[in-house]
């Protein structure tokens, strides 16, 4: 398996501009999970999907940001209008439901991520 | 609210030498525990984790230890070597319903092995 796919690597915009990240998930994963690394805040959940319906998206900042998940193999995350506190490097997770005593979920497996900038 | 917290942003060891990681969590129904490794401009990847019913689990040169009344957990590199440098991440799970794989990951601590 290719693992987690996220593209464009790269993302540079100007502030404003409607900006979308995307992802495709390990096939048979039915979790999908979308997280911003910073400085202060380490890896955030911004929101997590199960069998492509969103469960929590408490983590996600402002109505500027938003998610879907269309099918089982992909997701996007998008910003609009994008500000230049957005910049940051943006992951995409995903995991499967084992069910397993304590351990329910195997560990997220995650995508190379998205770094953006906004200008 | 933080509710994973790693504490120290950097660390630094020599080769060979042991290295320690530490985490802190708030919420007591976190009931499984991983630690995850980041290189630059590469994605996260498992390293270990451990369950509530445990308070160790090892894997070659990686241990983790649970203390689950203090809400602590640590991870020990013995010996360190320079391929371990990279960030930590510290994560944490609820298996209560609606939790379900949901995991909540610390600031990282940046770990530095001379030569």
């Amino acid at each position: 398996d290719a693992g987690v796919i996220q593209s464009p690597r790269h993302e540079v915009t100007e502030m404003g501009q409607e900006v979308t990240l995307r992802c495709k998930p390990i096939s048979g994963h039915d979790y999908l999970f979308w997280y911003r690394q910073t400085m202060m805040r380490g890896l955030e959940l911004l929101i997590y999907f199960n069998n492509n319906v969103p469960i929590d998206d408490s983590g996600m900042p402002e109505d500027r940001f938003s998610a879907k998940m269309p099918n089982a193999s992909f997701s996007t995350l998008k910003i609009q209008p994008s500000e230049p506190r957005d910049s940051a490097v943006y992951f995409c997770a995903s995991s499967y439901w084992v069910g397993r005593g304590v351990v329910m979920n195997t560990e997220a497996f995650f995508g190379q991520g998205t770094r953006l900038t906004v200008v | 609210d933080q509710q994973v917290k790693q504490n120290s942003p950097s660390l630094s060891v020599q080769e060979g030498r042991i290295s320690i990681l530490n985490c802190d969590y708030t919420n007591s129904m976190f009931d499984y525990f991983l630690w995850y490794k980041k290189y630059p401009a590469e994605g996260p990847t498992f390293l270990i984790s451990i369950s509530s019913i445990k308070d160790k689990n090892e894997d070659g040169r990686f241990t983790v230890f649970l203390n689950k009344s203090a809400k602590h957990l640590s991870l020990h590199i013995v010996p360190s070597q320079p391929g371990d440098s990279a960030v930590y991440f510290c994560a944490a799970s609820a298996s209560g319903s609606g939790n379900t794989g949901k995991l909540i990951f610390g600031q990282g601590t940046t770990l530095q092995v001379k030569p």
